[in-house]
């Protein structure tokens, strides 16, 4: 079965630092991964998305995430953190047993302080 | 292209109802996905359907029912409500195939008492 990590259930970062959201996922064929944002009471916004095209993505919002299949990875970074960037995180892996179904890591809450 | 909307936003029930939930796709998205979010047990897949049958399905109890129109808009039932289905429940639609992202709608606010 597949299935998500995602290490820190909170992260907090200095306006302008460097964002870093982990994910690692465990699949037994090649993933669709996915990063998505969820802004208090509201849905999911998709980020990125890795479809086996190229190994470093690049997503909305200056956001970009890197495949490494050695290391079952697949982290979210951001070079400065802005105060919008401020809500959850989740990262999502689909293939088996079907695309269309979304298995979602426990998500990372990054709080961004002036 | 106006997003995925939900209907209604907010919904307070007492255990032993049943509710319906309303989801109306992006225009021209066939496949339609379900997820129950809730601080113990996180996002968890419901169900999908596409073209008006369920092709996929979760980990949840036959209570939790769903069905999808000739319009592509898909609606969920919860029978016999107990206080453990507060949650939020998001629809998602997509085109459907490989790689394909699913978009989410703002989520409907189930609360049972």
């Amino acid at each position: 079965a597949q299935s998500v990590t995602q290490l820190g259930s909170h992260v907090s970062v200095s306006e302008g630092a460097l964002v870093l959201l982990r994910c690692n996922y465990s699949s037994s064929v090649p993933p669709y991964l996915f990063w998505y944002v969820q802004y208090p009471n509201q849905g999911l916004q998709l980020l990125l998305k890795y479809t086996s095209a190229a190994t470093l993505v690049k997503g909305i919002n200056g956001f970009e995430a890197e495949f490494k299949k050695s290391e079952t990875s697949f982290h979210l970074t951001k070079p400065s953190a802005h105060m919008s960037d401020a809500a959850e995180y989740f990262c999502a892996v689909s293939g088996v047993p079907s695309f269309q179904k979304l298995v979602f890591g426990t998500g990372t809450r990054l709080l961004v302080s002036p | 292209k106006a997003g995925v909307t939900q209907t209604p936003r907010y919904l307070i029930k007492t255990r032993g109802q049943q509710v319906t939930l309303s989801c109306s796709p992006i225009s021209g998205h066939r496949s339609v996905s379900w997820y129950q979010q809730t601080p113990g047990q996180g996002l968890q897949f419901l169900f999908e359907y596409f073209s008006e049958t369920q092709r996929n399905k979760g980990n949840f109890p036959g209570r939790f029912s769903g069905r999808q129109f000739s319009n592509s808009r898909s609606e969920m039932n919860v029978s016999t409500l107990e206080l453990g289905d507060s949650a939020l429940y998001l629809c998602a639609s997509s085109l459907r195939g490989e790689g394909g992202e699913q978009f989410f709608g703002p989520g409907t606010r189930l609360t049972v008492l």
